[in-house]
C-alpha cells in the first residue's frame, strides 16, 4: 500500500521569505502527487498535482513543487511567502491501479505559520 | 454550480445516539468519498464509492455505513456514535478522465460526541 510522509509538523517562516514543504512518499511505481492547502476552519484546496511529464509542477498562488523519482520526494515550494499562505498543507499520494480504484492517501500535514 | 456540499456544517451528539451526514455533488462525478480529519492524523479514508451503487471500505470503516443513494448523493452514517467519533468529517468527488485525477472536497461537517 502507498504511504505519505510530511516530516515537519509545524514550520515558521519570515514573510518574503521562500518556502520549502517536504513530502515523500512510498510506492511501487509512478504514484499520482498531489498538494493541498486547508485554511482554518476550511475544505481542502488544490494547489498542484503531478501525474507524468515534466517533474516541475506549476500551481495556484505561486506554489511549485518537484518530483524526484530517486528520493521518492514531492517537496512544495514557494519563492516569497505572504501572509495569507498561514494554512496547513498536505501532500497525498494517489496509486494507479485502474479504474474504479482512485484512492488517495494523505500525510499528516504541516502547518505553516508565517511571521512579519 | 455548488460543487461539494454537506449538511450539517455542526453537530453535537450523546453517547449510541445515531445521525446521517449528507453529502452531494452537481459535477457528475461518478467517485465519492467520506473521509475524517484528526489532529495530525491527516485525512482518513472511511469510505468510497467508484460509481452509482458501489461502496468500498477505506482505512478506517469501523463504526460507519454509508449509501450511494444515486450519482449525486453519498451519505455517511453513523448508528451509535461513540466519544471517538468526534471529528471533522470531509466528503469529496473525484474526476476521473485521460489519466488525470482531481478531487473537490466539500466544506466539512465538525461532529462532537459526548
Amino acid at each position: 500500500a502507498q504511504s505519505v510522509t510530511q516530516p515537519d509538523i509545524h514550520i515558521t517562516v519570515s514573510e518574503g521569505a521562500s518556502l520549502e514543504l517536504r513530502c515523500n512518499y512510498s510506492y511501487g511505481a509512478t504514484p499520482y502527487l498531489f498538494w493541498y492547502v486547508q485554511s482554518p476552519g476550511q475544505g481542502l484546496q488544490l494547489l498542484l498535482k503531478y501525474f507524468s511529464g515534466d517533474t516541475l509542477v506549476q500551481g495556484i498562488k505561486g506554489f511549485e513543487a518537484e518530483f524526484k523519482r530517486s528520493q521518492s520526494s514531492f517537496n512544495l515550494r514557494k519563492p516569497s511567502v505572504h501572509w495569507s499562505d498561514a494554512a496547513e498543507y498536505f501532500c497525498a499520494v494517489g496509486a494507479r491501479r485502474g479504474f474504479g480504484n482512485e484512492k488517495l492517501t494523505f500525510g499528516t500535514g504541516t502547518r505553516l505559520t508565517i511571521i512579519p | 454550480n455548488a460543487g461539494v456540499t454537506q449538511t450539517p456544517k455542526f453537530q453535537v451528539l450523546k453517547t449510541g445516539q445515531s445521525m446521517t451526514l449528507q453529502c452531494a455533488q452537481d459535477m457528475n462525478h461518478n467517485s465519492m468519498y467520506w473521509y475524517r480529519q484528526d489532529p495530525g492524523m491527516g485525512l482518513r479514508l472511511i469510505y468510497y464509492s467508484a460509481s452509482e451503487g458501489t461502496t468500498d471500505k477505506g482505512e478506517v470503516p469501523n463504526g460507519y455505513n454509508v449509501s450511494r443513494l444515486n450519482k449525486r448523493e453519498f451519505s455517511l452514517r453513523l448508528e451509535s456514535a461513540a466519544p471517538s467519533q468526534t471529528s471533522v468529517y470531509f466528503c469529496a468527488s473525484m474526476y476521473v478522465a485521460g489519466g488525470v485525477w482531481t478531487q473537490y472536497f466539500g466544506p466539512g461537517t465538525r461532529l462532537l460526541v459526548l
